[in-house]
Parts: structure tokens; sequence; C-alpha cells
């Protein structure tokens, strides 16, 4: 059983174009988040959900919206992509929104942007 | 804000070697410190934690970190290296975020380990 999962893998598209990713946990856990991981290999967070609430927004561009249908699930949307958002996008989950819980990664969407 | 610097942005030691990756944080309250690994084209993997306690922690894979607060340094070991352990590894610290009531990773930059055979 894949504890965070995130669809799709890889993303290819033209700049221009929306896409978006999704992100689902099966741990029960209450907080998501998006990472994201540039060609340096340097993550920084993006987004945080708590039981369907924003609670972190860190500073990033308008194009990119989250959305938390759920507590289980965390999709992004991304409008208008640039060659700059090619990286790869990790989801994440913690069972609640205190600093000592583990943090646990879905295996990342690369996305390249042309 | 907090942060967090790791020493050498690659790593190689020969099979059987100690590993040894340094990390060290700032943080102006006690910190909530995690080693995680990144194995190729995979997501990341918690190797392990310190939040309170013992100040020695042992994690998966034979790796261990010793919280040294007068150092503010959270330094990954093994005393033996496998071909297994060759991937990137990140140290990271947990930020609060108070205005919000949440909290986030701040991540060091992230050492490659490279193993030798």
């Amino acid at each position: 059983d894949t504890a965070v999962s995130q669809t799709p893998k890889y993303l290819v598209t033209q700049m221009g174009n929306d896409k978006s990713i999704k992100c689902e946990q099966n741990l029960g856990h209450d907080t998501m988040y998006w990472y994201k991981q540039d060609s340096k290999k340097f993550l920084k967070i993006m987004f945080s959900y708590n039981n369907k609430e924003l609670i972190i927004n860190e500073t990033v561009p308008n194009r990119f919206s989250p959305k938390s249908p759920d507590k289980a699930h965390l999709n992004l949307h991304i409008n208008s992509l640039e060659l700059g958002d090619s990286a790869v996008y990790f989801c994440a989950s913690s069972q609640d929104r205190t600093a000592r819980e583990t943090q646990y990664f879905g295996p990342g969407t690369r996305l390249l942007v042309l | 804000a907090q942060s967090v610097t790791q020493l050498g942005s690659h790593v190689s030691v020969s099979e059987g070697a100690l590993v040894l990756l340094r990390c060290n944080y700032s943080s102006s309250v006690p910190p909530y410190l995690f080693w995680y690994v990144q194995y190729p084209n995979q997501g990341l993997q918690l190797l392990l934690k310190y939040t309170t306690g013992a100040t020695l922690v042992k994690g998966i894979n034979g790796f261990e970190a010793e919280f040294k607060k007068s150092e503010t340094s959270f330094h990954l070991t093994k005393p033996s290296a496998h071909m297994s352990d060759a991937a990137e590894y990140f140290c990271a610290v947990s930020e609060s975020v108070r205005s919000q009531g949440a909290q986030k990773l701040v991540f060091g930059q992230g050492t490659r380990l490279t193993i030798n055979p």
C-alpha cells in the first residue's frame, strides 16, 4: 500500500499550458504539504493544508493554486506554465500540524516545461 | 527564520568506511531535527529525527545522529558504508509558522553520498 501517492509521475508540457498534479494519502493524517525541489535539489515548502484549511502559503506566484477537497487529498493546479516551473514537486503529509511530527513524502512529480 | 547548512555537497567514501555527513542549524528555540534520504528518482524517506530526550538518535539502515546543542549540530554517521547507501541526504529543521499555527520543514541543500567499491 502506497502511503502518499502522486499522479502523474512525469509531466512534460508546453509553456503557457495549465496542468494539475494530484496527491492522495491513506495514512489518516490531518496535514498535507506541497514542496518544490529545483534542479539543484533544493527543497522549499509551497503550501500546507490542515483538515482542508490552508495554513501555510509561502511566496508562490498566483499561478499556483492548491485545492484540498478532503483531508486525504491535496491537488496543485498551475496556470500559464513557465520554463522556471520545471522542477520536481513533492506532496507530503503528517499526523497533525505540530513541529515534532514526521512528514511522509510522496514519490514526486517531475514537471518539465518546454 | 531558521536555517540549515550541510557542509559538503558531495561526500565520497569507500565501502566499509565510516560515513559522516555534517549538518549545522540556526534556531532560537529548541529545534526538532530530521534527516531524510532520497534515492534516485524517488521521494524522501525519514532516516531519523530528534525531538526531545536522548541526544543520540538511532535510525534505519544503521544510521545515527547526535544532537549537540552547544555546537548547533546534528551530524549523521554510519560506522560502515554499504553500496546501497549511495543517495542524497537532507538535514532539516522544523520551523513554526506562528501566525498560522503550523510547522514547515526547512531543508539544507543536501549532500550526495557516493560509495566507492
